[in-house]
């Protein structure tokens, strides 16, 4: 089965500065990588995801690649803000698979 | 629509009782996934359902674990007895066709003392 595996587990930075979160999976047929932030107290939401067809795809101050080739994708959040603040989780969808494999999560903490 | 429902949205219990969870899916969605979470060990899935059956439940850690979906609008989580090592964060997650987004509920908080 697939197995994602992400680094950092604790990740601090200033307010205004760029954020990088980093998965890897094993699994080279998997072919959809989602990203959810779970704020305290809440479930995990989707913010962004990629599918294996494309290598990077930005929604404002998001942004995600994927290299097939190495088997890892990463998270970037540009212009951090103290909302940013959450626990960020990596996925992948194993091929054949019907649900998904979560990362171990990275705690973001924003300095003001 | 109101999302994925759980309840109760905390759940204090002693040890050896039993504990029911409860999960409303979006309506439309057949898969249907309960997680547990800790600080540990992250988030793990311990079962899921495709159109109301049990697909996979390799997850379950334990025979006091047992997880229904009688109709596609309800699923069960029961742990019975349960243990203080159960004291996690269950979530229950709901997604329309493979591979698809997943919606997660707010989560059921439990605390076995």
């Amino acid at each position: 089965g697939e197995n994602v595996e992400q680094h950092p587990s604790t990740l601090s930075v200033q307010e205004g500065d760029s954020a990088v979160i980093k998965c890897t999976y094993s699994d080279s047929a998997s072919n959809y990588f989602p990203w959810y932030k779970q704020e305290l107290g809440k479930g995990p939401q989707l913010i962004i995801d990629i599918r294996s067809n494309v290598g990077e795809k930005k929604d404002q101050r998001i942004a995600v690649t994927l290299n097939k080739t190495a088997k890892h994708f990463s998270l970037h959040i540009t212009e951090t803000q103290p909302e940013d603040s959450a626990v960020y989780f990596c996925a992948a969808l194993g091929g054949g698979a019907d649900g998904l494999t979560f990362g171990k999560g990275t705690h973001l903490i924003i300095q003001p | 629509d109101a999302g994925v429902i759980q309840s109760p949205r905390h759940e204090v219990t002693e040890m050896g009782q039993e504990v029911t969870l409860r999960c409303k899916p979006i309506s439309g969605h057949d898969y249907l996934f309960w997680y547990r979470q800790t600080m540990m060990r992250g988030l793990e899935l311990l079962i899921y359902f495709n159109n109301n059956v049990p697909i996979d439940d390799s997850g379950m850690p334990e025979d006091r674990f047992s997880a229904k979906m009688p109709n596609a609008s309800f699923s069960t989580l029961k742990i019975q007895p349960s243990e203080p090592r159960d004291s996690a964060v269950y979530f229950c997650a709901t997604q329309r066709g493979q591979g698809t987004e997943q919606y997660f509920g707010p989560g059921t908080r439990l605390t076995v003392t």
